[in-house]
């Protein structure tokens, strides 16, 4: 299992941003997939989870504000980040969980975010 | 939402002993018997790697050393005995409902 997120980068409060996480080694259409967060120097923060069948759930602190999904075609996981603020600057990890697991077995190796003027 | 307390936010053990860290739910991560607590350990500039799942589960590759247990709530991660290694922060994470949470970290350093 292999995970690649890019599209990171220095962005102004407001603006948007959309980030990617290529995967590979496993069957993509098959699986839920996460985006999780973190802070410069602070905790872990679950973002958001899209199923198989693309049904998706969102942490109330994105929620209206970040749209997740996906391209099994490419085998492709998105965020499209909008009206981005200072408290979303953070490594933004794309994660999977283990089979029928609830725990996050694979990670990407992140992408960093900064919202700054 | 459930809310994952998690102390103490940093500990300092001798090598060789135990450490115990607490991570308490504000409600049942229980279905159908398990409990869907995991437990993380990140070292500084890595990516999180699962230890613990499913309350009490090691991982593939994760030696005896590491152990979770639950008792009302109250899910505590055992390091015993503590080796160099170990140094790192460590996070609970409930897998029941979404959101999923993550307590707020426990930094284990060496005294």
């Amino acid at each position: 299992v292999q995970l690649v997120e890019s599209g990171g980068g220095l962005v102004q409060p407001g603006k948007s941003l959309k980030l990617s996480c290529s995967a590979s080694g496993f069957t993509f259409s098959s699986y839920g997939m996460h985006w999780i967060r973190q802070a410069p120097g602070k905790g872990l923060d679950w973002v958001a989870y899209i199923s198989s069948s693309s049904g998706t759930v969102y942490a109330d602190a994105v929620k209206g504000r970040f749209t997740i999904s996906r391209d099994n075609a490419k085998n492709t996981l998105y965020l499209q980040l909008n009206s981005l603020k200072s408290e979303d600057t953070a490594i933004y990890y794309c994660a999977r969980h283990y089979y029928d697991g609830t725990w996050f077995a694979y990670w990407g190796q992140g992408t960093l975010v900064t919202v700054s003027s | 939402n459930i809310v994952l307390t998690q102390s103490p936010a940093s500990l300092a053990v001798i090598l060789g002993q135990k450490a115990t860290i607490s991570c308490t739910a504000s409600e049942s991560v229980n279905k159908f018997g398990i409990n869907l607590m995991h437990w993380y350990q990140q070292k500084p500039g890595q990516l999180p790697k699962i230890l613990i799942y499913n309350e009490f589960s090691r991982a593939p590759g994760i030696p005896a050393r590491f152990s979770g247990d639950e008792a009302e709530l109250n899910f505590t991660l055992t390091i015993e005995p503590v080796e160099a290694d170990d140094v790192a922060t460590y996070y609970c994470q409930q897998g029941l409902t979404f959101p999923y949470t993550f307590g707020a970290g426990t930094k284990l350093e060496l005294k």
